[in-house]
Formats: C-alpha cells, structure tokens, sequence
C-alpha cells in the first residue's frame, strides 16, 4: 500500500483478555517494528523484523507480548491477558531494510490506541 | 546505552517567527544517525530531517535545519517561518550505524499561534 496501515485505530478492552493488533506495512518493505508509546512519552522499541523472523525482540515486557509475520508482509502484535498498565498507543513503523539506501529511515504508521479498562 | 533528552516540554511561537528545539543525546558510537519526527493530534509520526553523524555539513529541509554538535551531542531543530501546521509534538531520535531501533525522546509540544 500507499503508507503504513494499523488496525483497529482504537480498542477498548476489559482487564484479562486478549487482543491482537495488526499492521500492514509499505509494499516492499523487508523491515518491520512494532513500538509502544504511552500518554507523555516518547515510543519504545518493542520488537523488529527482517522479512518473516523477528531479529530483535529484546523490547517486548514480558511473555504476555508476542508479534508474528509469518509471510513476510502483514504483521500481528498479541497481547495476552491484559493489564491496565498496557493501555498505550501501539505504533507500527516499516522501512526498504538494510544495507539500502534509506534504510534506517522508518515510516511509521498512525497507531492503534489500546485502552484496557 | 543510548539516551536521547528533550529538556523542553513545551514551547510557543509566533506565526512567521522562528523557533528553536533542543535534544541531546548520549552514546559512545562515533557512528549514528539522529532525526526528527513531528507527531500532530492524527497521531502518525513524520519524518522532518535526518542527519548522519559522519557528515558536518548540517541538514536542511526546505524551512527545517539542525545544529548538530557532535562533541557536544547537541542536535538541535529550527523551525524558520513557522506556520500554524507546525504545531505537533515533535521527537528527536537516535539510531546506531547498523541499528534497528530508534531511541526517542520525550518529545517536545510546538505551537503556533497566530
């Protein structure tokens, strides 16, 4: 596509469930992030790909979080039994991947906002 | 580790006046990248500039330049002719040469009044 697309653009959900939030990155795009950002701050890193395998997950909280690409395009980011404490806006950001011209500069996309009551 | 900070929260401008936003940053890299992303209300971060620490010419987009300073590890944002479509949170960012994670401030509110 055109940009970089995130859904749901909101999802309000109760504490102990589970939520998956899906991003479908620019056409072409080999790399793949996920960040959090929460209300006041700055994004954090959660987890990066590099076609189908996630290179660097080292941002990812705990095991409640967990993200797939499995065909190298569409990605999906799940969290597991919800706390109140994950309510952020959840960014997805791709880019042409490395060693390519532009590689490090990532287009993001508009953000899910998840609320977890 | 790196760390990127934004020391002003929030800052106004005047429409047509110029506006200055401070970062520093932290790393032991001689080699990175930093940037800025503008985040209006829609929420979606755009890219502003880029600069890479090997080059000492600063980096100028169209009304958007740096200061950059490297021993200092000062990258500063001026904004020149300021218009109201400025007004967003604007991020400074950091990236290791062969990284893939940016490192983002606190960001700082820009607005613009008319």
């Amino acid at each position: 596509g055109a940009g970089v697309s995130q859904t749901p653009s909101n999802k309000v959900t109760e504490k102990g469930k589970y939520v998956e939030l899906r991003c479908d990155p620019i056409s072409g795009h080999t790399a793949l992030y996920w960040y959090r950002q929460s209300l006041g701050q700055g994004p954090e890193f959660l987890i990066y790909f590099q076609g189908t395998g996630a290179a660097d997950d080292s941002g990812l909280p705990n095991d409640r979080f967990f993200a797939v690409r499995p065909e190298g395009s569409v990605s999906t980011l799940k969290i597991q039994r919800t706390e109140r404490g994950d309510s952020a806006v959840y960014l997805c950001a791709s880019s042409p991947g490395t060693g390519l011209e532009g590689a490090n500069v990532l287009t993001f996309g508009a953000g899910s906002r998840l609320t977890v009551l | 580790a790196q760390t990127v900070t934004q020391s002003q929260p929030e800052m106004s401008v005047q429409e047509a006046e110029t506006v200055t936003l401070s970062c520093t940053y932290d790393t032991s890299e001689n080699n990175y990248y930093l940037f800025w992303y503008k985040q209006p209300p829609s929420r979606q971060m755009i890219l502003v500039i880029r600069q890479e620490a090997y080059k000492q010419q600063n980096a100028t987009e169209n009304r958007f330049s740096v200061n950059f300073q490297k021993a200092a590890k000062s990258f500063s944002l001026k904004i020149s002719d300021s218009q109201l479509g400025d007004t967003a949170m604007y991020f400074c960012a950091f990236m290791k040469e062969y990284g893939n994670k940016l490192v983002f401030g606190a960001g700082t509110i820009l607005r613009v009044k008319s």
